[in-house]
């Protein structure tokens, strides 16, 4: 099955600083990458998604690539904030037997100082 | 647009008792709904995954008979965790979808439901 592989674990970064949070795949098949951000005590909430046909999405102060030969894709967050601080997720998705299986990382828990 | 919500947000219940949590889709059909366990700290991981109308499948390791999953409408599913006991307590977190089976589509979760077993 798929494996998702999603470093760093954890992530302080100064206000006003970027982040960059990577994660690999195994699975060539996988064709979606959503990127969810976790705030304590909520569920995961999506903030960027990318698909295998798109190199590169961006939306204001967040962007994502994706790699689809290393099978690497990555979030980068830019002039970040303290509200930005949360435990990110990626995932990797594919159809599989008639719907969608998502595999997320482990995720990264990202404190941003002021 | 694509909200989906969970009830209860928390509860609290004795050992051997039964409990049932709530997933809905508030604004959108959702032909696809999924069931996570997330213990502190640690990432999402799939217990179910229900469409409308048919049986839930389960991961391998989860119990079926444990954990019931009900797809009654296309805005609701519950999972019902059934005599339950202290090490079934965790966040439970619903996630549906709105596309057909078998297309690339966007996962929308739930708040989240906390499940503490005395």
């Amino acid at each position: 099955g798929e494996n998702v592989e999603q470093h760093p674990s954890t992530l302080s970064v100064q206000e006003g600083d970027s982040a960059v949070i990577k994660c690999t795949y195994s699975d060539s098949a996988s064709n979606y990458f959503p990127w969810y951000k976790q705030e304590l005590g909520k569920g995961p909430q999506l903030i960027i998604d990318i698909r295998s046909n798109v190199g590169e999405k961006k939306d204001q102060r967040i962007a994502v690539t994706l790699n689809k030969t290393a099978k690497h894709f990555s979030l980068h967050i830019t002039e970040t904030q303290p509200e930005d601080s949360a435990v990110y997720f990626c995932a990797a998705s594919k159809s599989s037997g008639g719907y969608q299986k998502v595999t997320f990382g482990i995720g990264t828990k990202l404190q941003v100082i002021p | 647009g694509a909200v989906v919500s969970q009830h209860p947000s928390w509860v609290i219940c004795k050992s051997g008792t039964s409990v049932k949590i709530e997933c809905r889709s508030l604004d959108f059909q959702a032909t696809t709904m999924f069931w996570y366990r997330q213990f502190p700290k640690q990432s999402l991981m799939l217990m179910a995954t229900s469409n409308e109308g048919s049986k839930a499948t389960y991961e391998q390791g989860v119990e079926k008979d444990k954990f019931l999953i009900n797809h009654a409408s296309l805005t609701l599913s519950t999972l019902t965790v059934t005599s339950a006991h202290p090490e079934d307590s965790s966040f439970y977190i619903c996630s549906a979808r709105s596309q057909p089976s078998g297309t690339t589509d966007t996962q929308y979760f739930g708040p989240g439901t906390r499940l503490t077993v005395l």
